[in-house]
């Protein structure tokens, strides 16, 4: 099946900070990759879809200018939290679609926990 | 609006009973259903998906689960729980056009005891 990665795999950052976190699509090429946060006992929010070559589309209520996506090629979108702030302290997880997926199946990342001091 | 609903927010269940997680969605076409399974501190895990055919869907780990038209449903099952199985459960709907995200219930949180 198909592997998504991320990167690092937990964060650990001061305060005013920024942290940049790596979704890779290891097998397949990937024009669209979205952006899950997850609070403790939460379930998935989604905060962004990225689209390659072109900028993301961000949910309500989701800070462009804090959580700063690129998705520079077929298998990489970055998410960057710029200045965070204990509040930002969260498990991130990416998703990713092969383009020929007949059902639109996503493949998830493992996540990445950011903790900030 | 499409939306997931998990009515059960925490089931505790012996080890070696069945189990039941329930989960309705709302969506204005065919959906696509997943259940997700999720251990703590760790990424989703996929149990299981229904696309199209056979309502009765058999996943990993001895779970399955029936898609029911007319209820909006798709109950999760699983015949005998062991204790490996206690972690948090989602249910998601998607979309069958390319680039839309899932929409994920708020979770059930399974617990099994001895």
């Amino acid at each position: 099946g198909a592997v998504v990665s991320q990167h690092p795999s937990w964060v650990i950052c001061k305060s005013g900070t920024s942290v940049k976190i790596e979704c890779r699509s290891l097998d397949f090429q990937a024009t669209t990759m979205f952006w899950y946060r997850q609070f403790p006992k939460q379930s998935l929010m989604l905060m962004a879809t990225s689209n390659e070559g072109s900028k993301a589309t961000y949910e309500q209520g989701v800070e462009k200018d804090k959580f700063l996506i690129n998705h520079a090629s077929l298998t990489l979108s970055t998410l960057t939290v710029t200045s965070a702030h204990p509040e930002d302290s969260s498990f991130y997880i990416c998703s990713a679609s092969p383009p020929d997926s007949p059902y639109n199946e996503q493949f998830f990342g493992p996540g990445t926990r950011l903790t900030v001091l | 609006a499409q939306s997931v609903t998990q009515p059960d927010i925490h089931i505790t269940v012996s080890e070696g009973a069945s189990l039941e997680l329930r989960c309705n969605y709302s969506y204005g076409a065919t959906p696509y259903l997943f259940w997700y399974v999720q251990s703590p501190g760790q990424g989703l895990q996929l149990l299981l998906k229904y696309f199209s055919g056979d309502t009765l869907v058999q996943g990993i780990k001895g779970f399955e689960a029936e898609f029911k038209r007319s209820q909006s449903s798709f109950n999760l099952r699983k015949p005998s729980v062991h204790w490996s199985d206690a972690a948090e459960y989602f249910c998601a709907v998607g979309a069958y056009q390319a680039g839309t995200a899932l929409i994920f219930g708020k979770g059930t949180t399974l617990s099994v005891s001895s």
